[in-house]
């Protein structure tokens, strides 16, 4: 079965710094990687996808995330944060060897930008 | 371009009592997802349909829940009778094919008192 950790379920930086969020997943193959983000009152939007082709994938919004196999991992990073980024970030993962195609979420992480 | 639509945004009902979400998917869209997110825990995967059929239901929590998709349109997601562990939000999504982007609702935020 598939798992997704996201350490800190509160990340807090200041604006102008850089956003490391954290994604770790835990997989039998590699699987689709993809980041998510959630304003208040609205539905998720994805920022990024990771489907087996260049491991540094580059999003919306100025955000990128890289694949590491060897680490399991897929953090998101952005190299200035603004404040309108202050949301909640979403890690998920998918199946991509023809099986199911429901995603599996980590809990979330809220970022919050401090003026 | 309408994105994904729920109704209604927010819900409380009692204990025992029935409800009944609604998603609309992108129009042409052939695939639709049901997730929901119990308060403090991650969003789950619950059901997805390829036009009218269940292809993969194995997040469906128990028989209490009951999801349609006539038509091969707008989906239903019923609770039945409901209880307090129901409460939470739940979202949809649709995409155009199996592999394809994922777009999500806004969701519906249920109450179960």
């Amino acid at each position: 079965a598939q798992s997704v950790t996201q350490l800190g379920s509160h990340v807090s930086v200041s604006e102008g710094a850089l956003v490391l969020l954290r994604c770790n997943y835990s997989s039998s193959v590699p699987p689709y990687l993809f980041w998510y983000v959630q304003y208040p009152n609205q539905g998720l939007q994805l920022l990024l996808k990771y489907t087996s082709a260049a491991t540094l994938v580059k999003g919306i919004n100025g955000f990128e995330a890289e694949f590491k196999k060897s680490e399991t991992s897929f953090h998101l990073t952005k190299p200035s944060a603004h404040m309108s980024d202050a949301a909640e970030y979403f890690c998920a993962v998918r199946d991509s060897g023809g099986g199911a195609d429901g995603l599996t979420f980590g809990k979330g992480t809220h970022l919050i930008i401090q003026p | 371009e309408a994105g994904v639509t729920q109704f209604p945004s927010h819900s409380v009902i009692e204990k025992g009592q029935t409800v009944t979400l609604r998603c609309d998917p992108i129009s042409g869209h052939d695939n639709l997802y049901w997730y929901r997110r119990v308060m403090g825990k991650e969003i789950k995967f619950l059901l997805h349909f390829v036009k009218e059929s269940k292809q993969d239901e194995s997040g469906m929590p128990n028989n209490r829940f009951l999801a349609e998709r006539t038509g091969g349109t707008y989906s239903t997601l019923k609770v039945q009778p409901a209880e307090l562990e129901d409460s939470g939000v739940y979202f949809c999504a649709s995409s155009q094919g199996r592999v394809g982007e994922q777009f999500f609702g806004p969701g519906t935020r249920l109450t179960v008192l």
